[in-house]
């Protein structure tokens, strides 16, 4: 069964400083991989993703995730930090094409002045 | 395209009443599924369906039902409310060859 663990349900930067939001999975079968992120009282709106192609993926807004096969983690890296990066952001696996996606209870992203 | 929508924003019920939460995507998504969104517990799937005809159930299926009649249209039946049920629901809709799914704006649902 699929799993993802996200570490810190809250972290908190200065603006321009560097983002690390941290996730791990588990799953049986090489792993399709996701963040979202949700700003208050919105949706999700999908930062970027793994689909096994390459392993440093780019996505919206400045963000960037590394799929680190032996040490099961796809960290979020942001290299400098705006005020409009504050927000949720969740990690989600999945293990096939039409499979259902598991998500982290997420971190929630606090940018100070 | 209007993407993912649902209906209503917001809703309160009474403790036994039943309701349906509409969903409505016009991208032609095989794919759906509901989610509910809890304070330290992420989106947990309730059910989902690959496809007119088809559902499943998913984590935390009790309490709700589905059914999938067109491409366009996943609706979630409350049967009995509970204020357990009190939380945030998501439809998400999607499609296989881009792996993407994209969300509806939730309905928050308070149960007393």
């Amino acid at each position: 069964a699929q799993s993802v663990t996200q570490l810190g349900s809250h972290v908190s930067v200065s603006e321009g400083a560097l983002v690390l939001l941290r996730c791990n999975y588990s799953s049986s079968v090489p792993p399709y991989l996701f963040w979202y992120v949700q700003y208050p009282n919105q949706g999700l709106q999908l930062l970027l993703k793994y689909t096994s192609a390459a392993t440093l993926v780019k996505g919206i807004n400045g963000f960037e995730a590394e799929f680190k096969k032996s040490e099961t983690s796809f960290h979020l890296t942001k290299p400098s930090a705006h005020m409009s990066d504050a927000a949720e952001y969740f990690c989600a696996v999945s293990e096939e094409r039409y499979s259902t996606l598991t998500f982290g209870k997420g971190t929630m992203l606090l940018v100070s002045p | 395209n209007a993407g993912v929508t649902q209906t209503p924003k917001f809703q309160v019920l009474k403790t036994g009443q039943s309701m349906t939460l509409q969903c409505a995507q016009d991208m032609n998504h095989e794919y759906m599924s509901w989610y509910r969104q809890d304070p330290g517990m992420g989106l947990r799937l309730i059910h989902y369906s690959v496809g007119a005809g088809i559902t499943d159930q998913g984590e935390v299926p009790n309490g709700y039902n589905v059914s999938r009649s067109t491409t366009e249209d996943f609706p979630l039946r409350l049967l009995s409310a509970a204020p357990s049920q009190t939380s945030v629901y998501f439809c998400a809709s999607g499609e296989g060859d881009t792996y993407e799914q994209y969300f509806g704006p939730g309905t928050r649902l308070t149960v007393t």
